[in-house]
């Protein structure tokens, strides 16, 4: 399709538990970005993949956060033991080739209680 | 660090005006810019682009400027409406991780 598939809209984990976000790509799109935005003027880059290799992770902390593309499989963001500071709307983008623009999703809220 | 960010947080202008956004750059080596509006509860919206060979690009309504001499980057949108109501984002790509600066909440006002 020609749209950014990002599920789910909402997600609410206590503090502590492991968050699961996915994202189907543009069929066609070869790179994937992660982002995200927890004041409304504010991204933050996180990770970004050419197909399904890591291009970019210099935005990801680390300890918590892992990501994947996998063929023929949504990508994803895990965040294990989740904290009250990853509260935020996480969204994905992809584009056809690097150096052009990306057509966002409508972005994953979360919610850590 | 490098970063990309715009000179002011919002912007109100009157219904039929013409709307100025703006942006700066830091990083020199920047070859490709990219202007996107968000709306509220959704994803940023791709609005137009430019690349470092050019100094200006027009589409409807909306004329992106780039000047590299001082690293700037201009939204200018036309005759501006309601529905031009959101919040604006430059964005630097090229390099695999597409940075975003703060954006400017742009109110028209009736």
């Amino acid at each position: 399709g020609e749209e950014v598939a990002q599920t789910p809209k909402h997600l609410v984990r206590g503090e502590g538990q492991k968050a699961k976000l996915y994202c189907a790509p543009i069929k066609g799109h070869s790179y994937v970005f992660w982002y995200q935005q927890v004041l409304k003027n504010e991204f933050k880059f996180l990770i970004s993949f050419q197909n399904e290799n890591v291009f970019d992770e210099t935005g990801m902390p680390k300890e918590r956060f892992s990501a994947k593309c996998l063929p023929n499989s949504p990508c994803s963001l895990e965040i294990q033991a989740t904290k009250l500071e990853d509260s935020a709307v996480y969204f994905c983008a992809s584009s056809q080739w690097q150096g052009r623009w990306a057509t966002f999703g409508s972005g994953t809220r979360l919610t850590v209680v | 660090g490098e970063s990309v960010g715009l000179h002011l947080p919002t912007l109100s202008v009157q219904e039929g005006d013409n709307s100025i956004i703006n942006c700066a750059y830091s990083n020199s080596a920047s070859d490709y810019f990219i202007w996107y509006k968000q709306e509220s509860g959704k994803g940023p919206q791709f609005i137009i682009d430019i690349r470092s060979n050019m100094d200006k690009r027009q589409g409807q309504r909306v004329t992106v400027l780039l000047n590299k001499t001082v690293k700037h980057l201009s939204l200018q949108i036309a005759a501006t409406q309601p529905g031009d109501s959101a919040v604006y984002f430059c964005a630097e790509n090229g390099r695999g991780d597409m940075r975003f600066g703060a954006g400017t909440r742009l109110t028209v006002k009736p």
